[in-house]
């Protein structure tokens, strides 16, 4: 079956500009995990959704970030006013339940604010 | 506060021979653990996982890894590395209950690189 989508897989983007980025999760996936990779790092975590509702956010490193699952399925974070430390792999990832032990990723949006 | 450590950025082996790529963690009551691969330009692949019971768990592509409760390690392990085993590693571990449920804490990740 289909795996987690992300679109666009790539992002380039003016420093000041807003972007948004994408995450089809599978189908039927009650959470919704979003993370940031920053080059050489390990994934870190951003926010999470359980159908529409946006349980955790402590993760978002501003209130520059902005992320919605309206309808309980794909959902979107937003970045307003870019920096160059925002340059990073987004990974988005679901999973059956907010229990379940495995999480599915997608492949990510690597993100480039110059 | 939870966190992994990877402690070598680098592992490098030949093929044919046994690898090893280190893990060390730090959580809040009985630990969830688990390993993934990253391909370039690709999502994070599970490889295994560790909730309970055996100390040695098996998983993908020949992958084992051992959980150490005493040492708090959860090293990654194979008897005979291949060449295709060649990418980057991570270890993570989450908490089994609380408000962060379900949020991953990765390490900084091991590149791992097997010669032919």
């Amino acid at each position: 079956g289909a795996g987690v989508s992300q679109s666009p897989r790539y992002k380039v983007a003016k420093r000041g500009q807003d972007v948004a980025l994408r995450c089809d999760p599978i189908s039927g996936h009650v959470s919704l995990f979003w993370y940031q990779q920053a080059l050489g790092q390990g994934p870190e975590f951003l926010t999470y959704f359980q159908n529409e509702a946006q349980l955790d956010k402590s993760g978002l490193p501003s209130d520059r970030f902005f992320a919605e699952r309206p309808e309980g399925s794909v959902s979107t974070l937003k970045i307003q006013r870019t920096q160059q430390e925002d340059s990073a792999v987004y990974l988005c990832a679901s999973s059956p339940t907010r229990s379940s032990y495995e999480q599915y990723f997608g492949p990510g949006t690597r993100l480039t604010v110059t | 506060a939870q966190s992994v450590a990877q402690p070598e950025d680098q592992v490098n082996v030949a093929e044919g021979n046994p690898l090893t790529v280190k893990c060390t963690y730090s959580v809040s009551g009985n630990p969830y653990l688990f390993w993934y691969v990253q391909y370039p330009n690709r999502g994070l692949q599970f490889l295994l996982k560790y909730i309970t019971g055996d100390n040695l768990v098996k998983g993908s592509y020949g992958f084992e890894a051992e959980f150490n409760k005493s040492q708090t390690s959860f090293h990654l392990k194979k008897p005979s590395a291949l060449v295709s085993d060649s990418a980057l590693y991570f270890c993570a571990v989450r908490q089994n209950r609380g408000s962060t449920l379900g949020r991953l804490y990765f390490g900084r990740g091991t590149q791992l690189t097997v010669w032919p």
